[in-house]
């Protein structure tokens, strides 16, 4: 199996733009997803494949890959996006499925 | 309206087993790929296993395999977590989600609200 690293936090001011990213050897071969949760809540999918927003995410989210790291950005970061927000895909094999250590993101 | 709802968790003690069970409403069940994903208290996410929509395919873990069995009864609309050989590291919160994706990405697009294990003497 493969490993995805996220750095374990960050912040962001109130309006301003914020990068998650996420990095493993899977990533070259698989597209990321990328999860928000909230404390107590399950996690929801916000970002899923190339780029793409499932029904009712707002979209300052998005989301992009290069190489070995997959990124998910905030533009223009509200309170209510403050979070842990976790990065998942296959592993190298194809067949298991990977997360990353999960971000958790303060807006200041 | 999608729905997944998880029972079955509760306090064993190690050693000892525990089923989980997924009730799925409100979508064709038998059309999606399952999965069980663990959350213990204060960690991150953790994938336990995954099962194909007609149970072809299973994966799990390293952590759990030899000791967990994932199935599904599609004629119920359930999906189920057989879990043997319980340790005090697999506590946590259990939550069955749907995948919706394709071979390039996941797309776990719909999760229950979690059922707590809590293995302890």
């Amino acid at each position: 199996s493969s490993e995805l690293t996220q750095d374990p936090a960050v912040s962001v001011a109130l309006g301003q733009t914020v990068r998650i990213t996420c990095q493993g050897d899977s990533l070259r071969s698989y597209y990321a997803s990328w999860y928000q949760q909230k404390p107590g809540q399950a996690p929801v999918l916000v970002i899923y494949g190339k780029n793409n927003r499932p029904s009712g995410i707002p979209d300052r989210f998005s989301g992009s890959s290069s190489g070995n790291t997959a990124s998910l950005t905030i533009t223009g970061a509200q309170a209510e996006d403050e979070a842990d927000y976790y990065c998942n895909s296959r592993d190298s094999s194809g067949n298991l499925v990977v997360f990353g250590g999960g971000t958790k993101l303060t807006v200041l | 309206e999608v729905q997944l709802v998880e029972s079955g968790g509760g306090l064993v003690k190690p050693g000892g087993s525990l089923r989980l069970s997924c009730a799925a409403s409100g979508f064709t069940f038998s059309s999606y790929s399952m999965n069980w994903v663990r959350q213990a208290p204060g960690k991150g996410l953790e994938w336990v296993s995954s099962i194909s929509s007609s149970s072809s395919y299973i994966y799990y873990a390293d952590s759990v395999k030899g000791r967990f069995t994932i199935s599904r009864d599609n004629a119920k609309n359930s999906l189920y977590l057989q879990m043997n050989s319980l340790r005090a590291e697999d506590t946590a919160v259990y939550y069955c989600a749907r995948d919706l994706g394709v071979w390039e990405w996941l797309q776990f697009d719909y999760w229950g609200q979690g059922t707590l294990v809590t293995v302890s003497s």
